[in-house]
């Protein structure tokens, strides 16, 4: 089975654009999550999809969105972005729904604003 | 306070030596996860715990539901065992996961 794959590995934004970024899980599993990963706050908690529904959301404003498809492929999407965006973007996919499953993370989207 | 505290910060031994990492949470929780991350980013879920004890190859994580607290042990230490470690908890009620800072672990040959 192909792991989960993120797009793109790296790319260079200037502030007040915007970026999309791309998550395809494991196949077969339905839950998504996305983590922000910067040297002075570590890992942060952003969202969770399970079957296209947003199930859960972390403590970052409003330009943080994210999306799921029918295919369990996952986008989020910054807005506007800002000089503190710049950090390591990672998606984690899970089999179920359940909150207890074993998570398999992609590589991540090194972003930098600047 | 954090919700989950990680120690130590930083581990340096010699390989072959035995090594314990200790994370500390103040929450509720359904399960609690260690995860390895090496240079260049990519993370790999080593245990998820949610009771007891969990076993796999050199490595070892034991849970203690009682007194919020987890180890992870590693036995016969190597030089490709170096990588930052991070502790994570799934808060009951919420089901975020919440990260402890990481430990940075360095095995010197």
């Amino acid at each position: 089975k192909a792991g989960v794959t993120q797009t793109p590995r790296y790319l260079i934004k200037t502030r007040g654009q915007q970026v999309t970024l791309s998550c395809s899980p494991i196949s077969g599993h339905r839950s998504v999550s996305w983590y922000q990963q910067t040297p002075g706050q570590g890992l942060q908690f952003l969202f969770e999809y399970f079957s296209e529904t947003q199930r859960n959301k972390g403590n970052f404003p409003g330009r943080f969105s994210g999306r799921q498809f029918s295919n369990s492929r996952s986008e989020m999407n910054v807005s506007t972005l800002e000089l503190g965006d710049s950090a390591l973007y990672l998606c984690a996919s899970m089999e179920g729904g359940s909150n207890t499953g074993e998570l398999f993370f992609g590589e991540g989207s090194r972003l930098t604003v600047l | 306070k954090n919700e989950v505290e990680q120690s130590p910060q930083n581990l340096t031994a010699q390989e072959g030596e035995f090594i314990t990492i200790n994370c500390s949470y103040s929450v509720g929780i359904s399960a609690l996860h260690w995860l390895q991350q090496h240079p260049g980013g990519g993370i790999v879920s080593l245990f998820m715990l949610s009771s007891g004890k969990k076993k796999h190859g050199r490595l070892i994580a034991t849970i203690n539901i009682q007194e919020k607290h987890s180890s992870l042990h590693i036995t016969a230490s190597h030089p490709r065992d170096s990588a930052v470690y991070i502790c994570a908890v799934r808060r009951f009620g919420n089901e975020k996961l919440t990260f402890g800072t990481g430990t940075r672990l360095t095995i010197i040959p």
